[in-house]
């Protein structure tokens, strides 16, 4: 079954780091691209940048360069999103989202809720 | 960077009833590479519309897109109760990629 599972809930402190994983499953892991969207709570989605597997190579939104690091694991077909000095408006619900080079996002994860909160 | 916004906001229709929603772009979204999005509450984003016009795989033909340069259209031409939700526009033509900021689409 092609499919994306993400890590569960996380709260952190401000300040702090968190990492979300993705796992894919289903598919060739390193022929496609990962992206990363947010959510903070009741509002719209904002997309954080990407990584491509095969190579290692990101690509960041300008937002958030110099706080995010994307990773994978080829072995374990994994990715992951680093997201560094949390603040309160952190808070959200992170996605992985799969992607075939530019196109659309035709495979999502479930969500990764982070709290940031003292 | 590409700013879409769409319109209304909220649209209050009643099953059976006909859904156009808009996304316009601040600039040209190249190749047509525009995507429509539905989530539903507590659940990530699904696909729809693809390439402006293209639907996804499993997505029924109520759904349309059409549009290009920084003008496009989701209609969903008989609302059905599965299809009150909020939808997204996104283009993926250039960095970064950008999302409108929604249309919630709710029971009258």
């Amino acid at each position: 079954q092609v499919q994306l599972v993400q890590s569960g809930a996380e709260v952190k402190k401000p300040g702090a780091s968190v990492k979300v994983s993705c796992k894919a499953s289903g598919y060739s892991f390193t022929v496609y691209y990962m992206h990363w969207v947010r959510q903070a709570p009741g509002q719209g989605l904002e997309w954080m940048g990407w990584i491509y597997p095969n190579s290692g190579g990101t690509n960041y939104a300008q937002k958030f360069q110099g706080r995010v690091t994307m990773t994978r694991d080829t072995s374990i077909s994994t990715v992951y999103m680093e997201l560094s000095r949390l603040r309160s408006d952190d808070t959200a619900v992170y996605y992985c989202a799969r992607d075939s080079g530019r196109d659309a996002f035709h495979l999502w994860g479930q969500g990764t809720m982070v709290t940031v909160s003292s | 960077e590409i700013v879409l916004t769409q319109s209304p906001d909220t649209l209050s229709l009643s099953p059976g009833e006909r859904a156009t929603l808009s996304c316009r772009a601040s600039q040209s979204v190249s190749g047509s590479y525009l995507a429509w999005y539905q989530q539903k509450p507590g659940q990530a984003p699904s696909l729809l519309i693809n390439g402006a016009s293209s639907r996804a795989t499993g997505i029924p033909d109520r759904f349309s897109g059409s549009g290009s340069g920084t003008d496009f259209t989701l209609t969903i031409s008989r609302l059905e109760p599965e299809d009150f939700a909020v939808y997204y526009c996104q283009q993926y033509g250039s960095s970064p990629r950008t999302f409108g900021q929604g249309t919630k689409v709710e029971i009258k």
